[in-house]
């Protein structure tokens, strides 16, 4: 079974500090992604990775940093939290797959739900 | 730039009803997505379809896509309550590492 995993589900922060968000895949996955999701405004994409020490912006990066130094785990980095950032908090990888058709398989990890007070 | 419209975005229904939610997508694909949402979960993948006509089932979920019309639906079949969830679609644009653009998600609460 393919693998997301999330450092915390819970996570409570202060204003200010400086939080990381870690995620760890298991099936050597090349391409990795950050998520917020908030009610009514669905998924959006923060960062994204497609491979090892590479990074694109997403939709939302402001805020926000990423870090990907091994290939099975990419980090989201709120650089000073702020309470605009308090939101479910997704990661995802993928990988391309081929047979009959080629499509993306794409995994969710169980979230990280961050409160900043 | 792409973009993902799904509706209803929400949505109540009766046990046994049938109904349709609708994704349509502004820019030619021939790659879409369903996934599932349970609450307090993550997302689950459902159904890939990869070509116009393309059409999968499962249980009382039925996916088919129109790459023409730009358009992909989910008919939920005598729903129950176990189908109470949030359904996302997501489009793929391709080729190369573009990620995928999600709809906002239809919420669905089924009711006896």
């Amino acid at each position: 079974d393919v693998k997301v995993t999330q450092s915390s589900r819970y996570l409570v922060k202060r204003t200010g500090e400086k939080v990381f968000l870690e995620c760890v895949q298991d099936m050597d996955h090349e391409n990795m992604f950050w998520y917020r999701q908030d009610p009514g405004l669905g998924l959006r994409l923060i960062y994204f990775s497609y491979d090892v020490k590479m990074k694109e912006k997403g939709d939302i990066p402001e805020g926000y940093s990423v870090s990907r130094e091994k290939k099975e785990r990419f980090s989201l980095i709120l650089e000073s939290a702020s309470t605009n950032q308090t939101s479910m908090y997704l990661c995802a990888s993928r990988t391309l797959l081929t047979g009959r058709g080629t499509f993306y398989e794409q995994y969710f990890g169980p979230g990280t739900r961050l409160t900043v007070t | 730039e792409l973009k993902v419209e799904q509706n209803p975005l929400f949505l109540s229904m009766q046990e046994g009803k049938n109904y349709t939610i609708y994704c349509n997508y502004s820019t030619t694909s021939d790659r879409l997505y369903w996934y599932r949402q349970d609450p307090g979960k993550s997302l689950e993948s459902l159904f890939v379809l990869l070509s116009n006509g393309a059409v999968k089932q499962e249980g009382r979920l039925m996916a088919s896509l129109d790459t023409k019309a730009r358009l992909s639906t989910l008919h939920i079949t005598a729903a129950v309550h176990d189908l109470s969830a949030t359904y996302f679609c997501a489009v793929d644009t391709g080729p190369g590492n573009t990620p995928l653009v999600f709809g906002k998600g239809t919420r669905l609460s089924v009711i006896a």
